[in-house]
């Protein structure tokens, strides 16, 4: 069974940048799945940030692009999440997420990010 | 970019009976690229059901996807009190690769 755990500071302060992890246990990191972050602001519906492969070049949503990196670290068995220059508007609950036929089977339980001065 | 419009915006049904639930294309898409998650608060969304029709480990049988072109359905055959939650069709697109999400639909109890 695939467990996955997301970590990061839960308040951001305007124009910093929210850093996140995520942990998978029950399935490597490395393994040949596309790893992606979802998002969604209280209230709201679900927003798709990026995704990556392992070994290969992120995918970003065209709206978040400039702002966004996402990363493997296979050593550490570690999905990482960066936005820059961050606003009220990046607040949501954010998940991780393993994707396979173009979807999502497994998540993380997600991690709320508020960001407030 | 496709985007997905899910109706109703609400459903209020009784357990025992039948859901059906829609998602609207604004183009054709593959049928493949098509899934369908429930919600429920303070829960990460669970898959249902992917490539439209083809239910994800565990997911009960009174759930199923149909449709293709630009009209795709999620029916529950039978309410159970556990499957009132908020409904999202998901949608992937290679070029560029990108994933989109409808609105949601919110199944209640009547």
């Amino acid at each position: 069974q695939v467990h996955l755990q997301e970590s990061g500071p839960g308040l951001v302060k305007p124009s910093g940048t929210l850093s996140l992890t995520c942990a998978a246990s029950g399935a490597s990191i490395g393994s040949d799945s596309w790893w992606s972050w979802v998002r969604q602001p209280p209230g709201k519906g679900l927003e798709w940030i990026g995704e990556v492969y392992p070994g290969g070049s992120p995918n970003y949503n065209p709206s978040l692009k400039s702002r966004v990196a996402i990363s493997v670290d296979e050593s550490k068995k570690q999905l990482s999440l960066e936005v820059n220059s961050v606003t009220v508007a990046d607040t949501a609950v954010y998940y991780c997420a393993r994707g396979a036929e173009y979807s999502w089977h497994y998540w993380g339980q997600g991690t709320l990010v508020t960001v407030s001065s | 970019e496709i985007v997905l419009t899910q109706s109703p915006g609400t459903l209020s049904l009784s357990p025992g009976e039948r859901a059906t639930l829609s998602c609207k294309a604004s183009q054709s898409v593959n049928s493949r690229d098509l899934a369908w998650y429930q919600q429920k608060p303070g829960q990460a969304p669970r898959l249902l059901i992917y490539g439209a029709s083809r239910r994800a480990t565990g997911i009960p049988d009174r759930f199923s996807g149909s449709g293709s072109g630009t009209d795709l359905t999620l029916t529950i055959s039978r309410l159970e009190p556990e499957d009132f939650a908020v409904y999202y069709c998901q949608l992937y697109g290679s070029s560029p690769p990108m994933y989109t999400f409808g609105q949601g639909t919110k199944l209640e109890i009547k």
